[in-house]
């Protein structure tokens, strides 16, 4: 149990463009879903924490008019990388955690993305 | 505020040795602790967690004891596989899910045959 997917799982854009990436929890209901930066060699980077039905938290330094999540239902979260530019390739890691359990979160299995 | 540490990498180590991966922590409340993987290219994967004190968590032979006393959550694996090549993270939970886990900086270990 508890597994999150993610879509796509590679993806290569050119600058300016716009790139969605679909985060599922397949057999639980997220109250919570997660998105992270993973820069090569490096820890996570939380970007910002969204619950249902409502409007993401962003942490400090991320804009939220470039990284547009939503959370539309308990099992889907998305991420919209806007007018995407080359410093925006890297790696990007869903969560999710339900309201059980003891406060663990399980992790989709990642997206990169590169921007040319 | 709340953190984690753990030990820096890389860490290599030959198979069948002996494994160790510190892990201390800093919290305000009682946490729950938890020790995840990362094989390259993935996403991270639950590799097991305790949630309260004298806790063992264990899983695929990997092993971790919540100590209170010692603020420390350390990983060990008695006999360690070219498989278990990876970053392992260090992580807490204050809450049942609703706010961010806080990670270490991730332990990266080869292991070589």
């Amino acid at each position: 149990g508890a597994v999150v997917s993610q879509h796509p799982s590679r993806v290569i854009c050119k600058s300016g463009t716009s790139v969605k990436i679909e985060c599922r929890s397949l057999d639980f209901q997220a109250t919570t879903m997660f998105w992270y930066r993973q820069f090569p060699k490096q820890s996570l980077m939380l970007m910002a924490t969204s619950n249902e039905g409502s409007k993401a938290t962003y942490e400090q330094g991320v804009e939220k008019d470039k990284f547009l999540i939503n959370h539309a239902s308990l099992t889907l979260s998305t991420l919209t990388v806007t007018s995407a530019h080359p410093e925006d390739s890297s790696f990007y890691i869903c969560s999710a955690s339900g309201a059980a359990g003891a406060g663990e979160q399980f992790f989709g299995p990642g997206t990169r993305l590169t921007v040319l | 505020g709340d953190s984690v540490t753990q030990m820096e990498g890389p860490v290599t180590l030959s198979e069948e040795a002996f494994l160790t991966i510190n892990c201390t922590y800093t919290a305000t409340g009682y946490p729950s602790l938890f020790w995840y993987v990362q094989y390259p290219g993935e996403g991270l994967q639950l590799l097991l967690k305790a949630t309260k004190a004298d806790d063992k968590g264990s899983n695929k032979g990997f092993e971790a004891t919540y100590r209170k006393e010692t603020t420390s959550f350390h990983l060990e694996k008695g006999s360690v596989q070219v498989s278990d090549s990876a970053v392992y993270f260090c992580a807490l939970s204050l809450t049942r899910g609703n706010t961010p886990l806080v990670f270490g900086k991730g332990t990266r270990l080869s292991v070589i045959a």
